[in-house]
């Protein structure tokens, strides 16, 4: 069964503002990945955080983690054109299996 | 340069036709995957392998079969016991599977079409 689900399902905002998308796993995780996906191609990661870290940057990028609600949120500040593709969060447990969720699929307008 | 690769990119298969999928990457890596995708499903795990000659099932690996014979090379058999093969197919890799705190690294994906 999935592991991960990303809330909202699909998320439009004009260029320049900030978006947001969460995600909820079900058990204990090692670490808690973000994905991109761009139509039609393969997934790219973007950013990982350790279950003892509660918050990390990557460039526009800011990743949370909670683990007391088993929780993730991927910020994307000051949003592109560009950035337009589906997201997911991937979460890998003790056994090396990496489960994905159903992602997000985000328009930014221009 | 490294990297995973897929081929073909889009296939197409008969009734009744068992198809393999390629998968193959020169990163070095112990553990490789092959995930399903539908239109908002997500991604769906089939396989995975940690090492050479081992292999797990995930959790829709009915109707489909591995091999893990080389370290570069995961091949994806899509059989016909498979009712609804049509989807998209990415396979990914990862650094030694002991190391779990590693990204993991996708092929451009093949897109599957029973005609």
């Amino acid at each position: 069964s999935q592991q991960g689900e990303e809330d909202p399902q699909a998320l439009s905002i004009q260029e320049g503002e900030n978006a947001t998308m969460n995600c909820s796993y079900k058990t204990s995780i090692n670490n808690l990945q973000w994905y991109r996906q761009n139509s039609g191609r393969g997934l790219v990661h973007l950013i990982l955080i350790r279950s003892n870290e509660r918050e990390k940057h990557s460039g526009r990028l800011r990743v949370t983690l909670d683990t007391s609600k088993k929780s993730s949120s991927l910020l994307i500040t000051a949003s592109r054109a560009a950035d337009t593709a589906s997201y997911f969060c991937a979460n890998r447990r003790s056994n090396y299996k990496l489960t994905f969720g159903k992602g997000t699929l985000l328009t930014v307008n221009p | 340069d490294g990297g995973i690769t897929q081929s073909p990119k889009y296939l197409f298969r008969k009734e009744g036709q068992n198809v393999t999928l390629s998968c193959e990457q020169n990163l070095n890596h112990d553990a490789m995957y092959w995930y399903r995708q539908d239109p908002g499903q997500g991604l769906r795990l089939i396989y995975y392998s940690q090492i050479v000659n081992d292999f797990q099932k995930g959790d829709i690996a009915e109707g489909y079969s591995v091999s893990r014979e080389k370290k570069e090379s995961f091949p994806l058999t899509v059989t016909s016991a498979q009712k609804n093969p049509t989807a998209f197919y990415l396979c990914a890799s990862s650094v030694p599977g002991l190391l779990t705190n590693t990204e993991a690294f996708f092929g451009q994906g093949t897109r599957l079409t029973v005609v």
